[in-house]
């Protein structure tokens, strides 16, 4: 299996709400990774966690909040955001955390947030 | 730090067409080097990649990159594009600090 999956591919909310969104990978990969994308324009990095421990956190606003409960999964969860917060949230896993050499990051299809 | 930068931010090419996108980075260590591609309204596939060895690399649906350590390039080639090769590409460097990306290439083939 080299897929990683995400949960849900479209979340539509409001300010007030607070919502998750997860993804999960079964490659046996050990660093994961969070990423938002705005039209037209390259993914961020947000958050990655190596070895089930967040090891960036690039700056994100707390009301995004990451979790890793074991090394498969990963959610962001979410809390009061802006509507500038829209965008395509990306996940990504890899065999191994930064440093390493031949670290290809397998992406999964993304949730499109769209925050009223 | 480490950085890539790509040539252009569109390109138009009728179908039948030669491509070559051109990508730069900026990086002192030894580099893993990828090429993205986002078709319209979808995620990221991975078109090919380079971590060592032989520095011209094949990769999907027809497309190829030569990997130039002294000019620190790795463009991207297709010897003839498609219709459904209009799509957003990405060059992105993977060095000590994770995966850095270029601003991304907006190539629009017209049949």
């Amino acid at each position: 299996d080299t897929e990683v999956t995400q949960t849900p591919k479209h979340l539509v909310m409001g300010m007030t709400n607070k919502k998750s969104l997860k993804c999960e990978q079964h490659m046996g990969h050990r660093a994961m990774y969070w990423y938002k994308q705005k039209a037209k324009k390259p993914p961020e990095l947000m958050f990655v966690y190596s070895y089930e421990k967040l090891s960036i956190n690039e700056s994100v606003p707390s009301r995004f909040s990451p979790e890793c409960p074991n090394s498969s999964l990963l959610n962001l969860h979410l809390h009061a955001l802006q509507p500038e917060d829209s965008a395509l949230y990306l996940c990504a896993s890899s065999q191994r955390g930064r440093g390493r050499d031949n670290n290809e990051q397998f992406f999964g299809p993304g949730t499109r947030l769209t925050v009223l | 730090a480490q950085s890539v930068s790509q040539h252009n931010h569109h390109v138009i090419l009728s179908e039948a067409a030669s491509l070559e996108l051109g990508c730069n980075y900026s990086y002192g260590g030894t580099v893993n080097l990828f090429w993205y591609v986002q078709y319209p309204g979808q995620h990221l596939q991975l078109l090919l990649k380079y971590f060592s060895g032989d520095p011209l690399v094949k990769g999907i649906k027809g497309f190829e990159a030569e990997f130039i350590k002294s000019k620190f390039s790795f463009n991207l080639r297709k010897p003839s594009v498609q219709w459904s090769d209009t799509a957003e590409y990405f060059c992105a460097l993977s060095g000590y600090s994770t995966l850095t990306f270029g601003k991304g290439t907006m190539l629009l083939v017209s049949p």
